[in-house]
């Protein structure tokens, strides 16, 4: 496609519940990025991607968030026992080249709430 | 840490003026300072990056300036439109590939 394409749009889950949310980043781009939203707030860092190797995870709040790209294209992002301080829109940003010259392009993100 | 900080946090102009946002960052060792328009609902999309050996990036009505050693940049809108009603971020990559944001400036162009 010719943009990031994210999904689901809306999620909505109980608490405790496992989610999985997955990213399609434009096609060719090496690098791959997830963020976490917050309402009223900027995107915070979760992890990095360039192609199947997960360079940065510093991002990540718990060991209950996990991220992989196996196969260097498609990543999925997965919660496990959700809690209500999970609840917000992540986004997913792919970048062309792997190194800091190119600019990141975003999805719509996934908007998440736990109830 | 690097910190950002978006000034105003909010701003609301009427249609045809020129405007100025304000972002700075506590720590100058960056790769890149990135603007960004993020609309409702909306992912963010990319306006202007500028290298941290570069002072300005320009694109249409769009000027970025950049000032790494004071940690300030600015972003000009020129004869604002309606259409430029959004909310708008500023990003700075240290070169870990992480950007850090702003909270943003959410910005009301009145018709």
């Amino acid at each position: 496609g010719a943009g990031v394409s994210q999904s689901p749009r809306y999620k909505v889950a109980k608490r405790g519940q496992d989610v999985a949310l997955r990213c399609d980043p434009i096609s060719g781009h090496v690098s791959l990025f997830w963020y976490q939203q917050a309402l009223g707030q900027g995107p915070e860092f979760l992890t990095y991607f360039q192609n199947e190797a997960q360079l940065d995870k510093s991002g990540l709040p718990s060991d209950r968030f996990f991220a992989e790209r196996p196969e260097g294209s498609v990543s999925t992002l997965k919660i496990q026992r959700t809690q209500q301080e999970d609840s917000a829109v992540y986004l997913c940003a792919s970048s062309q080249d792997r190194i800091s010259n190119q600019p990141q392009h975003f999805g719509d993100g996934t908007r998440l709430s736990i109830l | 840490k690097q910190e950002v900080t978006q000034i105003p946090a909010a701003l609301s102009v009427p249609e045809g003026e020129n405007l100025v946002l304000n972002c700075s960052f506590t720590d100058s060792a960056i790769y890149n300072l990135q603007w960004f328009r993020q609309d409702p609902g909306k992912g963010l999309t990319s306006l202007l990056l500028i290298q941290s050996s570069q002072r300005e990036q320009t694109s249409g009505r769009l000027n970025a300036s950049l000032d790494k050693s004071s940690g300030r940049s600015t972003l000009y809108i020129a004869a604002s439109q309606p259409g430029d009603s959004a909310t708008y971020l500023c990003a700075v990559d240290t070169g870990r590939r992480a950007l850090t944001f702003g909270s943003g400036t959410r910005l009301q162009v009145q018709p």
